[in-house]
């Protein structure tokens, strides 16, 4: 079976301070993909970073950065200096290639909130 | 280039009642997925199709749901004899074959059945 979770429902911090989003998931393939994506409240899910299984190389794009650990099944999300617009939800999606079609099997999201 | 579209945005219906949802891809898109997103849930896979073909059906799609896509272009979600439990975001994605299987998604279609 296939899951993802994300087990911090809402996180709340205070503008500038940093945060960690954590995505623990599970398949049996050894091929797969991993992605995070954004979903302000408009409702559009924004693509962030993808990640396979074969690349666990971490990635740092401005304020965000991403720790992909096969050992743990992990892909965490960090965001550096929070800001007001980083408020939203985001979901841990993992893509696995056994059925061909590559649908997506999200979490449940963590929903953060910067004050500002 | 234009991003994934769907229409309409929001959809208020009656018990009963059916309603017809589109999603227009990104153009050269040959893969279209439709997903639901229940109140404070992840979105949950619907349906596949790779240029016309309709490859893969979720067992959430009852039989009141039907999806199609003529050509392969855009692509339709019915939802016949619609119930309260039907009320959801319906997101429409697509993707590129070969491009790292990336996903981008619509705006959604927001069904509210009374």
């Amino acid at each position: 079976a296939q899951k993802v979770t994300q087990a911090q429902t809402e996180i709340s911090v205070v503008e500038k301070e940093d945060v960690t989003l954590d995505c623990v998931y599970e398949t049996r393939d050894t091929t797969y993909y991993l992605f995070w994506y954004k979903q302000p409240p408009s409702g559009e899910l924004v693509f962030l970073i993808r990640r396979n299984s074969f690349d666990e190389q971490n990635e740092i794009s401005g304020r965000y950065s991403w720790n992909f650990q096969k050992s743990t099944s992990s892909f965490n999300f960090t965001i550096t200096a929070s800001q007001v617009v980083d408020s939203a939800v985001y979901f841990c999606a993992l893509s696995a290639t056994t059925s061909g079609t590559y649908k997506y099997i999200f979490g449940t999201g963590t929903r953060l909130k910067v004050l500002a | 280039d234009t991003g994934v579209s769907q229409d309409p945005r929001h959809k208020i219906t009656k018990r009963g009642q059916n309603v017809t949802f589109r999603c227009d891809p990104i153009s050269e898109h040959n893969r279209l997925y439709w997903y639901r997103q229940t109140l404070g849930q992840g979105p949950e896979f619907l349906t596949y199709f790779q240029n016309e073909a309709q490859l893969e059906k979720s067992r959430l799609l009852s039989d009141r749901f039907s999806a199609e896509r003529p050509k392969g272009s855009f692509s339709t979600l019915e939802i016949q004899r619609t119930e309260q439990g039907d009320s959801a975001m319906y997101l429409c994605a697509s993707s590129l074959v070969g491009e790292m299987k990336t996903q981008y998604f619509g705006p959604g279609t927001r069904l509210l059945v009374l």
